[in-house]
């Protein structure tokens, strides 16, 4: 069975600052995915990764795929308070029918 | 603009009672899921569908049916609804065999049993 698994589970940080999301995965897959959730609101979809070493940016988020170490990341750099949201990673073991399996979910909370 | 339509945004049910969550997508794909997320859990898959009267479970199917009539309609029925199955639930769709191509997702229904 896959499990996804992201830390922290919540995090607050100040403006300015850098941080990383961790998302774990126990079954081999070269494709990842990370959603961003606002309050109330729906799912949006922020990067696709589909190989070992990916890396997508967008301007202050940076995620990374390392399909080895079943890892993959998402950097925020000099963080702004428009970031803050809950950020999901997902997996997909399954070619071709994008049948997800979503982390637990990070909580991002930007301090001024 | 592409667009997932779920057709309710607050739902409240009694225990017991049939209920029915409705989806809509107007991107002509194939693939239609319905997640439910619980704090804590993130999200999970209870059913999807890969093509019109084709239906596969997901993660947590229990207590849950679907009905996928039109190739853009997927409905998501609660035969008798408990209280464990108040919850956000979220249909998406997506390409077939695409699989660089990104879920889209409805506003989501948040349903309450009493």
């Amino acid at each position: 069975e896959l499990k996804v698994e992201q830390n922290p589970l919540f995090l607050s940080m100040q403006e300015g600052k850098n941080y990383t999301i961790y998302c774990n995965y126990s079954t081999t897959s070269d494709r990842l995915y990370w959603y961003r959730q606002d309050p109330g609101k729906s799912l949006e979809s922020l990067f696709v990764l589909l190989s070992n070493g990916a890396v997508k940016q967008e301007g202050r988020l940076m995620a990374s795929l390392d399909t080895k170490a079943r890892l993959s990341t998402l950097h925020i750099t000099a963080a702004v308070h428009d970031l803050s949201a809950t950020y999901f990673c997902a997996v997909d073991i399954n070619f071709g029918n994008e049948k997800l399996t979503f982390g637990t979910g990070t909580r991002l909370t930007i301090i001024p | 603009d592409v667009k997932v339509t779920q057709s309710s945004r607050y739902l409240v049910k009694r225990t017991g009672e049939k209920v029915f969550l409705e989806c809509v997508q107007d991107m002509d794909h194939e693939n239609m899921f319905w997640y439910r997320q619980d704090p804590g859990l993130g999200l999970r898959l209870i059913y999807f569908s890969y093509d019109v009267k084709m239906k596969e479970k997901g993660d947590i199917p229990e207590g849950y049916s679907v009905s996928r009539e039109k190739k853009e309609r997927f409905s998501l029925i609660l035969e008798s609804a408990s209280t464990n199955q108040t919850s956000m639930y979220l249909c998406a769709s997506s390409l077939f065999g695409r699989y660089n191509e990104k879920l889209f997702f409805g506003s989501g229904t948040q349903l309450s049993v009493l």
